[in-house]
């Protein structure tokens, strides 16, 4: 149980380019959801929470119009990279949280921007 | 500011070689610590939450405890098949589920 897909796993395109990640909790209602950027060898830095039905609170830092996040339903949120660039590219994760159960996380959407 | 610091960086094992991860952290009231694994190119997979000190938890090969300031992931007899990224993290008490704050992750190898 407790399967969170994320798609797409890599994306490669142009500077300038909007790009949409989607996350989904597979076999469980997630009450709310976390979109994670990760850098090599380094730690997972928390983006933004998203509760369904509501907006997402962000994090210092993190630019909301640059990154817009959907969360629709109870089993899907999406992440919109908005015009990216290559100071962008990255390894971006979600994680879906049911009630008081742990976290449980996508593969992640390897990004790239030329 | 809630903290986490994990050590050794990166840790070189033979197969059979027992060891431990040690990670240690500052919250300001902890609802529970957090260990996952983390292969190349994946997300976090979930292993154990410990919630109080002087709890422990074991999965195979994986025995996690936890004091008032840290928590130690046991590795008995490893196998090659345990070399990932072992992450550990942290949640604080608060309202509605608050965010995970993870330390930067020991990277294990297991050498046959």
């Amino acid at each position: 149980g407790a399967v969170v897909s994320q798609h797409p796993s890599r994306v490669i395109c142009k500077s300038g380019t909007s790009v949409k990640i989607e996350c989904r909790s597979l076999d469980f209602q997630a009450t709310t959801m976390f979109w994670y950027r990760q850098f090599p060898k380094q730690s997972l830095m928390l983006m933004a929470t998203s509760n369904e039905g509501s907006k997402a609170t962000y994090e210092q830092g993190v630019e909301k119009d640059k990154f817009l996040i959907n969360h629709a339903s109870l089993t899907l949120s999406t992440l919109t990279v908005t015009s990216a660039h290559p100071e962008d590219s990255s390894f971006y994760i979600c994680s879906a949280i049911e009630g008081n159960q742990p976290q449980h996380f996508g593969d992640g959407t390897r990004l790239s921007i030329l | 500011e809630d903290q986490v610091t994990q050590s050794p960086e990166a840790l070189r094992l033979q197969e059979g070689e027992s060891s431990s991860l040690n990670c240690s952290y500052t919250v300001s009231g902890l609802r529970g610590l957090f260990w996952y694994r983390q292969d190349p190119g994946k997300g976090p997979e979930f292993l154990f939450t410990l919630y109080s000190a002087g709890e422990e938890k074991e999965k195979e090969r994986l025995k996690a405890t936890l004091t008032k300031k840290e928590s130690f992931l046991h590795i008995t007899a490893p196998k090659p098949e345990d070399s990932a990224t072992y992450l550990c993290a942290v949640q604080a008490v608060g309202s509605g589920n608050t965010p995970l704050v993870f330390g930067k992750g020991t990277r294990l190898s297991v050498i046959a």
